[in-house]
């Protein structure tokens, strides 16, 4: 298994708190992403990293910021959470070729009250 | 916008038989990868199988192979000899090139599958 953790694995918070959530890899990938999972939606990419300080939006940005200060770390942001921002959040990490496949961490659940 | 769509919401079939899931995708590039991820109870996002564009060979996995039909944008999962561990969430996704060379995944909306013993 690629290593990859995320931390928490699971959380619960209130709206309007800030939530920080982490990824970890031990690869040194290149690449990482934030990805969520919603019923009926599958996986949706939030925002993704090509290298330290360099991140750009996905599809479903809104409400999150991130930030890679270095190779092993990609922190994603939820300034002020909401109930929509409830979901499973992926990370996942890809290698430098574009031929390189994407693994996934273990998820975090997080339920905005 | 790249879409990824599946039109089988849910599957269900009996141990050892043959299976296949459908995938549609609709996009205006040449090169690009095609993957089925698999997502067991346990939530973990399990890679199956992947195909690139530009390869008319449709890949196999020991049981997993896919039909690539790149003119129909058509990419299905046939799984032969079904097990009761292949019982998961199965994921058809797109992967396009980025920005600084990051491959960003469309999913589709996922089908889940069980296999009866």
């Amino acid at each position: 298994d690629a290593g990859i953790t995320q931390s928490p694995r699971h959380k619960v918070t209130e709206t309007g708190t800030p939530v920080t959530l982490r990824c970890h890899q031990t690869e040194n990938h290149r690449y990482m992403y934030w990805y969520r999972q919603d019923p009926g939606h599958g996986l949706r990419l939030i925002h993704y990293s090509y290298g330290v300080k360099d991140t750009d939006k996905g599809e479903v940005s809104d409400g999150y910021s991130v930030s890679r200060s270095k190779t092993e770390d990609f922190l994603l942001t939820l300034e002020s959470a909401t109930s929509s921002q409830t979901s499973v959040y992926f990370c996942a990490i890809r290698g430098d070729s574009f031929q390189e496949t994407q693994y996934f961490g273990p998820g975090t659940r997080l339920l905005v009250l | 916008a790249q879409t990824v769509t599946q039109s089988q919401p849910e599957m269900s079939v009996q141990e050892a038989e043959t299976v296949t899931l459908s995938c549609t995708y609709d996009t205006s590039e040449n090169n690009y990868y095609l993957f089925w991820y698999k997502q067991p109870p346990s939530r973990q996002m399990i890679l199956v199988i992947r195909q690139e564009a530009y390869k008319q060979q449709n890949a196999t996995e020991n049981r997993f192979s896919v039909n690539f039909q790149k003119a129909a944008k058509s990419f299905s999962l046939k799984i032969s000899d079904s097990q009761l561990g292949d019982t998961a969430m199965y994921f058809c996704a797109f992967g396009q090139v980025a920005g600084g060379g990051a491959q960003k995944l469309v999913f589709g909306q996922g089908t889940r599958l069980t296999i009866n013993p």
